[in-house]
């Protein structure tokens, strides 16, 4: 299967702070996903086709990327920022998620 | 709205079997595949299988094909997963989430517990 692999597992950032994270896959994708996890909440759908926000995401996240190396990076951190993110491929079954990097706020 | 609602949790002893169960509303049920997602604390996401509501074609995860069983019932829009002989290492949080591609709603969750 395609491992993703993501990275830092846990980071920490101020507010205003610009903060990028990694995802690189075992096998090149064709679109990476990622989703944002709060505690005792379920997933969100975030960023869909590698660069695309889902709907009510705030402009200052961003999503790029191709073939195996893949990033999300918010412009300027906020407290509500705060939380697990995931990547997710689909290029390749079975589907795959990463294990996620969890921003702290500082 | 869309919704997707399962019941929060479930205790279930060794051994035994359960069917969890998602409830859709506020979109065409048999429009959109179904998938479920497990989650034990520590471990991150895994992708069970999804289900065609409007034909019931199944792709499992090869990893879940002997444990997982994917249904649905059309006439009350609700997907059900069926897990069997449970362990501890069933123990987690299951989620059902809407999409072919990515997965744009999800349910809250169901934590099943499996203890004696």
């Amino acid at each position: 299967e395609n491992v993703l692999t993501q990275s830092p597992a846990i980071m920490s950032a101020s507010l205003g702070e610009k903060v990028t994270m990694s995802c690189r896959a075992s096998s090149s994708v064709n679109y990476m996903y990622w989703y944002q996890q709060k505690s005792d909440a379920s997933p969100k759908l975030w960023i869909y086709y590698t660069s695309n926000l889902a709907p009510g995401v705030p402009a200052r996240f961003s999503g790029s990327g191709s073939g195996n190396s893949y990033s999300l990076t918010i412009s300027s951190m906020e407290g509500e920022d705060a939380a697990t993110y995931y990547c997710q491929q689909f290029t390749s079954s079975p589907s795959t998620f990463g294990a996620g990097t969890k921003l702290e706020l500082k | 709205q869309v919704q997707l609602q399962q019941p929060g949790a479930e205790l279930v002893k060794p051994g035994a079997p359960v069917k969890l169960s998602c409830k859709a509303s506020g979109y065409t049920f048999t429009s959109y595949w179904m998938n479920w997602v497990k989650q034990r604390p520590g471990r991150g996401l895994e992708w069970i299988g999804r289900i065609d509501p409007s034909d019931s074609e199944t792709h499992y995860n090869q990893k879940f094909k002997d444990k997982a069983t994917l249904t649905v019932d059309k006439s009350s829009s609700t997907a059900y997963i069926q897990l069997s002989s449970l362990t501890s290492e069933d123990s987690a949080v299951y989620y059902c989430a809407r999409g072919g591609g990515n997965y744009d709603y999800w349910g809250q969750g169901t934590t099943l517990t499996v203890s004696s």
